[in-house]
């Protein structure tokens, strides 16, 4: 069955810091792969998917994720943060052909300290 | 557009009382609809999915149960409730298509006492 592991529970950054939150995954398969983001109050939506190409996938606000197959691995990065960044984020994965069941992380609460 | 709704946003039940949340899904047809649950430090677990009217899939044995009367609308449900079954609920759709996009309702907070 597959699993994604979130190894960073609660980070703590300030303003302008460099951000690398990771994920990997357990399925030998062909795999898709996402980052969701739930800001306070807010639903979660998507920031950024994988599902074949260019490993180096650009999402929004400035976020990238980059995938490692030989790693099982799917980071997300961001160069500088800022406070509006504080959030919960959820890396996610669906494996080919298992009808878009998507598995996701236990989460990375992230606060940024103005 | 599409938008899904779910309801009621807050609820507060006794324990061994019945349990009914509602979800539905405007804007697109044949979507393949999701009841996820999330817990504080185990993120969000995937309940029940469904990829046509009276198709369901569970994922985690447990004391609940899901229903898909209608092509867009998903519901969740329990005869007798538990303290455990206390959480955030989330009804979530995407399109039939492998690996597309999962959008979320706006979650059910669900309080056994």
């Amino acid at each position: 069955a597959q699993s994604v592991s979130q190894h960073n529970h609660h980070v703590i950054l300030s303003e302008a810091a460099s951000l690398e939150l990771g994920c990997n995954y357990s399925y030998g398969g062909t795999v898709n792969l996402f980052w969701y983001v739930q800001y306070p109050g807010q639903h979660l939506q998507l920031l950024l998917k994988y599902f074949s190409g260019d490993p180096l996938v650009k999402g929004i606000k400035g976020f990238e994720a980059e995938f490692i197959k030989s790693k099982f691995s799917f980071n997300l990065r961001k160069p500088s943060v800022q406070w509006s960044d504080t959030a919960e984020y959820f890396c996610a994965v669906n494996a080919e052909g298992a009808t878009n069941k998507l598995i996701f992380g236990t989460g990375t609460l992230l606060a940024v300290q103005p | 557009s599409q938008t899904i709704h779910q309801w009621p946003a807050t609820l507060v039940q006794p324990v061994g009382s019945p349990l009914s949340l509602e979800c539905t899904v405007e804007g697109t047809s044949n979507p393949n609809l999701y009841w996820y649950r999330q817990a504080a430090g185990r993120g969000l677990q995937l309940l029940f999915y469904s990829v046509g009217i009276g198709q369901i899939s569970s994922e985690v044995p447990q004391n609940l149960s899901a229903s898909r009367p209608q092509d867009r609308q998903f519901i969740l449900s329990s005869k007798k409730l538990l303290l455990s079954d206390s959480g955030f609920y989330l009804c979530a759709w995407s399109t039939g298509r492998s690996g597309n996009t999962i959008y979320f309702g706006e979650g059910s907070w669900l309080t056994v006492v």
